[in-house]
């Protein structure tokens, strides 16, 4: 373990459903990430929260919608989503004061069908 | 727009080989450059951090240079072993890119007994 929990580590979903992801660090760290990863591309930077405030929307579209209640948790809720969504969906998290590199969690794979 | 290449071709070496891996970018100005190591199914691991007024920076069998002029970075793994076997991710940070962390696509290392 890494210090960032990630969950589930897979799901499966339809177009029509919808889930969430969780992520959770019990690190101190005061900055939370969202990442997505796809075969043979680099990460993706979805969003960012600097103290729970989002800092970063990088141009995501609206079916992926991210929360972060306190410094500690991150949701990525997600609704309609399309095939080539399917990917592996990465938390991370760092202390804003830096720089220091990110911690990551394990990530959950998504495959949407 | 900002532009990270890594050796996207596999690296094979032979076991207490010198691994050396590339990572040249474009239009950024980054303060600070990060190495990662990600085996597969999991997240990213944080290795090194290199700023931008440093030349090299050691840990271990790894040794990171930083080269603003050239825009590019050379990772080496001295001694290299087949647990060495990984991905490696390159990051850029900081800088002309403001909060966000942008990595590479990583290039994958085979090191053989």
């Amino acid at each position: 373990e890494t210090g960032v929990t990630q969950t589930p580590r897979h799901l499966v979903m339809g177009m029509t459903n919808k889930k969430s992801l969780k992520c959770e660090q019990h690190l101190g760290h005061n900055a939370m990430y969202w990442y997505k990863q796809s075969a043979k591309k680099p990460l993706e930077l979805m969003f960012v929260y600097s103290l729970e405030e989002r800092v970063e929307n990088n141009s995501v579209p609206s079916r992926f919608s991210p929360e972060c209640p306190n410094s500690s948790h991150l949701f990525l809720h997600l609704h309609t989503l399309q095939p080539e969504d399917s990917a592996l969906y990465l938390c991370a998290s760092s202390q804003v004061e830096g720089p220091y590199g990110y911690t990551f969690g394990s990530g959950t794979r998504l495959t949407v069908v | 727009s900002q532009k990270i290449e890594q050796n996207s071709e596999a690296l094979n070496i032979q076991e207490g080989k010198t691994a050396t891996l590339t990572c040249n970018y474009t239009n950024y100005s980054p303060a600070y450059l990060q190495w990662y190591r990600q085996d597969p199914g999991r997240g990213p691991v944080f290795l090194l951090l290199i700023r931008e007024n440093e030349k090299e920076k050691r840990k271990e069998r790894l040794k990171v240079t930083f080269d603003t002029t050239l825009k590019q970075s050379l990772f080496h793994i001295t001694a290299s072993q087949p647990a060495d076997s990984a991905t490696y991710l390159c990051a850029l940070g900081g800088g002309t890119g403001g909060f966000k962390t942008i990595f590479g696509a990583g290039t994958r290392l085979f090191v053989k007994a």
